[in-house]
């Protein structure tokens, strides 16, 4: 079964740093291109990072760039988000997506962020 | 960056209607298009791509239609487990949402 499972969230204070992780299982993962999205409580869907099979290509939004740090362990089969100088705009549900032929086709069930004091 | 504004915000409908929500894109994304559904508490799910290909598995009901900037989601015939909140994403540059359109069942 083709599976994306996301951990790591949790409470941190403001200024602070979190490590996101979402395991891949059941496909190929090096051959896919992945994002990580967000959504805020309440709120829609905001696209926050992207990177390439290889890794060696990644992408960021300005509201999370500079900031924010996405990698990829093909070896196990493991996509990470570094989340610092976390800000209380940046809690969310986080989820990772996959990309197969420029369409996100399979998400994992979310973890959450909460940034406060 | 290109925008996405998704209209209506809500929307209530009958059981077996007919339900069309739109999406206009700030700028032209010829058929970069795919429209979600999220449930709550869920993950959101692919319904369509590329403006009109249906997702594997998805009932045939669903269906998408536009290009350039103006996209439409239909809902052929409404059935219970269609509440949820949809959104259109643009994949022509970078990614970006529509605000969503929570469609309730009346």
């Amino acid at each position: 079964e083709v599976q994306l499972v996301e951990s790591g969230g949790g409470l941190v204070q403001p200024g602070g740093s979190l490590r996101l992780s979402c395991a891949a299982s059941g496909f190929n993962f090096s051959t896919y291109e992945m994002n990580w999205v967000r959504q805020a409580p309440g709120k829609g869907l905001e696209w926050v990072s992207y990177i390439s099979g290889s890794g060696i290509t990644t992408y960021y939004a300005d509201s999370v760039k500079g900031r924010f740090t996405i990698s990829r362990d093909n070896a196990k089969n493991a996509l990470n988000l570094q989340m610092d100088s976390l800000r209380a705009e940046d809690t969310a549900i986080y989820y990772c997506a996959r990309v197969r032929s420029n369409r996100w086709d399979v998400w994992g069930q979310g973890t959450t962020v909460t940034v406060s004091s | 960056d290109i925008q996405m504004t998704q209209s209506p915000s809500t929307l209530s409908a009958s059981v077996g209607d007919r339900v069309t929500i739109a999406c206009r894109a700030s700028q032209s994304i010829s058929r970069w298009l795919a429209w979600y559904q999220q449930k709550p508490g869920k993950a959101p799910k692919l319904l369509i791509y590329l403006a009109s290909s249906l997702e594997s598995g998805v009932p045939s009901r669903f269906s998408g239609s536009g290009s350039g900037t103006e996209f439409t989601l239909t809902i052929s015939s409404l059935q219970p487990d269609d509440s949820a909140t949809y959104y259109c994403q643009q994949y022509d540059t970078y990614w970006t949402f529509g605000q969503g359109t929570k469609v309730e069942i009346k």
